[in-house]
């Protein structure tokens, strides 16, 4: 399976942009790029995904470099309910496909 | 409810005892997981399930034992725990035809002593 690399942790600061890279280098062609959040005492949440093309949702926005070897979790205004876990994953699309969860990066707000 | 629930939340064992964990959700989902997790660390899958009655190992099987007589449940049992079973458990499902969108569980709190 491809690996991704994060950094352990990163601070912010409330209602400032928080941009969370991840580098994989060795993604395959098939690769999409799935983020997950896990809050304190709670299973994991989807938070969006993409293929080539930045994706933006309502939780928040992805940037995907040119080549695909790394990507950017945009949250545009943290809020300190964004104080989480959060992962970037390599998987296919296809339904049922595994998840490998890394260490993730922590992400911490400050008021 | 609907939604993905896990029981119970908390259970404490002993070594050598024999534990299930279950997991009900009530979307009608095909594919359903068990993950574990260990303090400070990511999730690791155990066993995963296409739909009723097909299951297959994941990264960490060795120790449990799963079972899908029904598309809603999704049982896990530890047939003789150990301390390095101790862990927080997290079920997941995921429908067919969507984006590989997992909904996970609350998670169950499991502490071998």
């Amino acid at each position: 399976d491809a690996k991704t690399t994060q950094p352990n942790s990163m601070e912010s600061n409330e209602e400032e942009p928080v941009h969370l890279p991840c580098n994989h280098s060795t993604i395959s062609g098939t690769d999409y790029i799935h983020w997950y959040r896990q809050l304190p005492s709670q299973g994991p949440e989807y938070v969006i995904h993409g293929l080539t093309s930045n994706v933006n949702n309502r939780m928040a926005s992805l940037a995907i470099a040119e080549d695909r070897k790394s990507s950017t979790l945009i949250l545009h205004r943290a809020t300190l309910r964004d104080a989480a876990v959060y992962y970037c994953i390599l998987s296919l699309r296809t339904s049922g496909s595994r998840l490998t969860f890394g260490e993730g990066t922590q992400l911490t707000v400050n008021p | 409810d609907a939604g993905i629930t896990q029981s119970p939340r908390y259970k404490i064992t002993e070594t050598g005892r024999q534990v299930t964990l279950m997991c009900h959700q009530t979307w009608s989902h095909s594919y359903m997981f068990w993950y574990r997790q260990d303090l400070g660390h990511g999730l690791r899958l155990i066993y995963y399930s296409a739909a009723a009655d097909i299951t297959d190992k994941g990264e960490v099987p060795d120790g449990y034992v799963v079972s899908r007589s029904k598309t809603e449940n999704f049982p896990l049992t530890l047939e003789s725990a150990t301390r390095s079973q101790t862990s927080v458990y997290f079920c997941a499902s995921t429908f067919v035809g969507g984006l590989n969108e997992q909904f996970f569980g609350p998670g169950t709190r499991l502490t071998v002593l």
